[in-house]
């Protein structure tokens, strides 16, 4: 059963566009939802997180938007920029207690970027 | 450079045969984390050590095992190979009372049983 669901396998966006990745969840103990970005032959690289007591965090070009009653998380990138061009994790991050943060992953989305 | 160093890169096996992994982790951090990334797959958390001690377990076989020395740098042994057990492997690690989950991954290993 998977608890992070990411349903789209790939996205293609024009560069300079904005480029929108979309994750769903079903167990609503997380606490925290990440986005993990990845290269190719690399191990993936934080990009940008939110608490659940939040509904958007912003760092520069990138937004993560939760909406908690629909279980939805979405991660807005604009402009989109070739380099951009990745595999996108969505995560979560369940406190099972005595400080234990294990990730659950999606399966990942995987962005292109056409300058 | 995310500071986690895993070795080996690639490693090649036979069924049946046993390898062992080995992550470093960043300075200072006190935990690490092991996940499994086969064909297609998102990562599926393995085991969680803490400055020594098992922490947390996720979808860990019974022919794995994994172990953190006094140095903080961890080995994930898996013995028994079978060519399902073919995948990368992933190390991160984390700082202490990181609340936000945050981990910070090596560049993996990739296994492949033949």
């Amino acid at each position: 059963d998977q608890q992070v669901k990411q349903n789209s396998p790939s996205l293609s966006v024009q560069e300079g566009r904005i480029s929108i990745l979309n994750c769903d969840y079903t167990n609503s103990m997380f606490d925290y939802f990440l986005w993990y970005k990845k290269y190719p032959a690399e191990g993936p690289t934080f990009l940008i997180s939110i608490s659940s007591i939040k509904d958007k965090n912003e760092d520069g070009r990138f937004t993560v938007f939760l909406n908690k009653s629909a279980k939805h998380l979405s991660l807005h990138i604009v402009p989109s920029q070739p380099g951009d061009s990745a595999v996108y994790f969505c995560a979560a991050s369940d406190n099972s207690g005595a400080g234990s943060y294990q990730l659950t992953f999606g399966k990942g989305t995987k962005l292109s970027v056409i300058p | 450079d995310s500071g986690v160093t895993q070795t080996p890169k690639h490693l090649i096996t036979a069924t049946g045969q046993r390898v062992t992994l080995r992550c470093s982790p960043r300075s200072g951090d006190l935990s690490v984390y092991w996940y499994q990334q086969s064909l297609d797959q998102g990562l599926q958390f393995l085991i969680q050590y803490y400055n020594g001690e098992e922490r947390a377990k996720g979808n860990i076989l019974e022919r794995f095992s994994a172990q953190q020395f006094p140095d903080l740098h961890s080995e994930l042994n898996l013995s028994s190979l079978e060519l399902g057990d073919s995948a990368l492997y992933f190390c991160a690690s984390s700082p202490t009372g990181m609340g936000s989950g945050e981990q910070f991954f090596g560049p993996g290993t990739r296994l492949t049983v033949l």
